[in-house]
């Protein structure tokens, strides 16, 4: 069956930092691959998307790259800031149906 | 755009009340999805519908919830009667069949004393 796993939290880091959450995604087929980001007392916002292997997302700074031979679509960002803590999810679609799979969410908190 | 709308955004109701939620999704959205949000549980789908038409509700909890959506352009959520871990925030979000992204409303913050 279709499921994202993604890295726990919390994580911590201070402002400037390189920052890496890892997701990897079980599916039939070749689903689509999301980032949704919430910020404290509103919904989930898309942050970037991957449609196909090989294909980078970027957006704010952020970026993940849909890896194929590794299941995966780690989010990356090489310098953050106050403003990006939040939580963020990984997401999938699957090619053939019309349900998201998200992960269980990665609080980031950023330091001044 | 107004995006998803959802109503109320927050509701505080005693234990075995009846709750109702509402959602507008964007307009031409054909797909619609409930999800309940909670610290231990994380985000779940309760159910979404296609066209109006129900076609996942497995994530529903039990028999008092319910969910309807009677046009495109309205659904409802209802607890009945509500119970203090239906505490949660319930989020509902829409999207076009497709490749394309969900679309969040801000959510309802639901606490059942």
């Amino acid at each position: 069956g279709n499921s994202v796993t993604q890295m726990e939290g919390p994580v911590t880091l201070s402002e400037e930092a390189f920052l890496t959450i890892n997701c990897t995604y079980t599916a039939t087929g070749y689903p689509s691959l999301f980032w949704y980001v919430q910020y404290p007392g509103e919904g989930l916002q898309l942050l970037l998307k991957a449609t196909k292997a090989d294909d980078k997302g970027s957006n704010k700074g952020f970026e993940a790259t849909y890896r194929k031979e590794t299941t995966s679509f780690h989010l990356e960002k090489g310098s953050v800031q106050v403003s990006d803590s939040a939580v963020y999810f990984c997401a999938s679609l699957s090619n053939t149906g019309n349900q998201f799979y998200f992960g269980t969410g990665t609080s980031l908190t950023v330091i001044p | 755009d107004a995006g998803v709308i959802q109503s109320p955004r927050h509701e505080v109701t005693e234990m075995g009340q009846e709750v109702t939620l509402r959602c507008k999704p964007i307009s031409g959205h054909n797909s619609l999805f409930w999800y309940r949000q909670t610290m231990m549980r994380g985000l779940e789908l309760l159910i979404y519908f296609n066209n109006n038409v129900p076609i996942d509700d497995s994530g529903m909890p039990e028999d008092r919830f319910s969910a309807k959506m009677p046009n495109a352009s309205f659904s409802t959520l209802k607890i009945q009667p509500s119970e203090p871990r239906d505490s949660a925030v319930y989020f509902c979000a829409s999207r076009t069949t497709g490749l394309y992204e969900q679309y969040f409303g801000p959510g309802t913050r639901l606490t059942v004393t």
